[in-house]
């Protein structure tokens, strides 16, 4: 299945965070999402053979990578105490938004 | 951007009685619509989801119905057990790289009493 790392991450705001997410296997496609304690989750970009296919209403200061093997990083720099959520990866086998998604178990960022 | 809404926000039924979750979506555009039910500290688990060339989709226990004209789709949980208690979420998709376009309802909270 879809896996991610860290857990669990405490964070000063202004410092920049990485998150990492390993796909489910024969997935191509990986989505990341905020979600806020009591919130739906929120599309923040997804990759596609390592280039960005659609992104939602977030920040530049929002950035991602998909490797060769498709596992995915997300960035965020100069952290505010808005940050602080649920981070959670998703993979999907084709192409786009319309595939169905599997979800890793998330990143609890804390920014303090 | 799409924006999507979603009815009741905590719904407790007795074990054994059906649960309906009803959501509304913007976008006419919206083609794919999934339905997630999260348990707490754990992550989202697909139990359904429906296209915009279906009218209803059933799954044992679970069915999702689509009215696209009236822009709304709902989630019925028959014969609910405990174990159904969790936080569902809809969500709508329009598959292209337009803006905001896999979006979330803010959830449902549903509590199956024994």
């Amino acid at each position: 299945g879809v896996t991610q790392s860290p857990t669990h991450l405490i964070k000063t705001r202004g410092q920049q965070v990485t998150l990492r997410c390993s796909s489910q296997s024969g997935h191509n496609t990986v989505s990341w999402y905020q979600q806020a304690l009591g919130q739906g989750p929120q599309f923040i970009f997804q990759y596609y053979r390592k280039e960005e296919n659609g992104r939602g209403n977030f920040p530049p200061r929002f950035s991602g990578l998909q490797f060769p093997n498709d596992s995915s990083e997300l960035n965020v720099n100069a952290l505010e105490l808005d940050d602080s959520a649920l981070y959670l990866c998703a993979s999907s086998p084709g192409q786009g938004l319309t595939d169905t998604q599997y979800f890793g178990p998330g990143t609890r960022l804390t920014v303090l | 951007g799409e924006n999507v809404e979603q009815h009741p926000s905590t719904l407790s039924v007795q074990e054994g009685d059906s649960a309906v979750i009803k959501c509304t979506y913007s976008d006419s555009a919206s083609n794919y619509f999934p339905w997630y039910k999260q348990e707490l500290g754990k992550r989202p688990q697909l139990i359904i989801d429906i296209r915009s060339n279906v009218g209803e989709k059933k799954d044992q226990r679970i069915a999702v119905t689509l009215n696209k004209t009236a822009k709304h789709f709902s989630l019925h949980i028959t014969e609910t057990q405990p174990e159904d208690s969790a936080v569902y979420f809809c969500a709508a998709s329009r598959g292209d790289n337009y803006g905001q376009n896999f979006v979330f309802g803010p959830g449902t909270r549903l509590s199956v009493l024994p």
